[in-house]
C-alpha cells in the first residue's frame, strides 16, 4: 500500500524565519509528488515533481525531489503571516491514474 | 482564470436520505476526482473518471456512485447517508491524467 508521511506534524514560527517541511513517500511506480497548501477550504495546488535533484520555485516557495532517498521538501523563506496553512504533499503512481495519495500535512502557524 | 466548481457549497442531510454533489472541472479538463476528508484528516481518494470512463476507485463506500457526463461535469451520488459520512467532499480535475491537479472549493456535508 502507498504511503507519504509528512513531518513535522505542526510547526510554529516568527515571520521572517525560515521554514523546512519533509515529505516521505512509498509509491510503487512512483511518478509525481506534489505539494498543496490548504487554508480554510480547497488544497492549492504549488508544485509538482518529477524529477529529481531540479529544484521548483515560485516566489519564495521552493521544492526539491529525491527520488533515491524518497523524499522531499518544501521550503518556504521570509515567512509571512499568510503562509499560516496546513501543507499536503501527495505521491502519484504511473499506474494510478489521478489518485493521490497524500501524507497528514504539516500544520504551519507564522507569528506576527 | 476559471476554476474549479462545486455545488452545493453546504448541505445538511438526515440519516439514511439521499445526497447529490455536483462537480464542474475546469474547462477542458478531461479528468476529474473526488475525495473525501473527514475533520483533522487529509484527503482521501474515493473515484476518478478519465474522458468519462472510470479510471479509478479508491476508499468509496458501496452506497456511493459517481458519472462523469458527456460535458465532463461529474455527480457523486451518496445514498443511504450515515452519520460518518460528514466531511469536506472535493472535486479536482486535471487535462490528461498526469498533469496537476486543482481542487474545487468542496461541498461540506453535515448528516444529522
Amino acid at each position: 500500500e502507498d504511503k507519504v508521511v509528512q513531518s513535522p506534524l505542526s510547526l510554529v514560527v516568527h515571520e521572517g524565519d525560515t521554514v523546512t517541511l519533509n515529505c516521505s513517500y512509498e509509491v510503487t511506480n512512483f511518478r509525481s509528488l506534489l505539494w498543496y497548501k490548504q487554508e480554510k477550504k480547497a488544497p492549492t495546488f504549488l508544485f509538482m515533481l518529477t524529477s529529481s535533484g531540479i529544484e521548483k520555485k515560485s516566489g519564495r516557495l521552493s521544492s526539491i525531489l529525491d527520488k533515491k532517498e524518497l523524499f522531499s521538501i518544501l521550503n518556504i523563506t521570509a515567512t509571512q503571516t499568510g503562509d499560516s496553512a496546513v501543507y499536503l504533499c501527495a505521491g502519484r503512481a504511473w499506474n494510478a491514474g489521478n489518485m493521490l495519495t497524500f501524507g497528514g500535512g504539516t500544520r504551519l502557524m507564522v507569528k506576527p | 482564470a476559471a476554476g474549479v466548481i462545486q455545488s452545493p457549497r453546504h448541505l445538511i442531510k438526515e440519516k439514511r436520505e439521499t445526497a447529490t454533489l455536483k462537480c464542474y472541472p475546469i474547462p477542458r479538463h478531461d479528468t476529474v476526482y473526488w475525495y473525501q476528508q473527514g475533520p483533522g484528516q487529509d484527503p482521501q481518494f474515493l473515484i476518478s473518471f478519465y474522458e468519462k470512463m472510470q479510471s479509478d476507485k479508491g476508499s468509496i463506500p458501496d452506497r456511493f456512485s459517481a458519472q462523469q457526463f458527456s460535458d465532463y461535469h461529474s455527480e457523486l451520488n451518496m445514498s443511504s447517508l450515515e452519520l460518518g459520512d460528514s466531511a469536506l467532499y472535493f472535486c479536482a480535475s486535471s487535462l490528461e491524467r498526469y498533469t496537476e491537479a486543482f481542487f474545487g472549493q468542496g461541498t461540506r456535508l453535515t448528516v444529522v
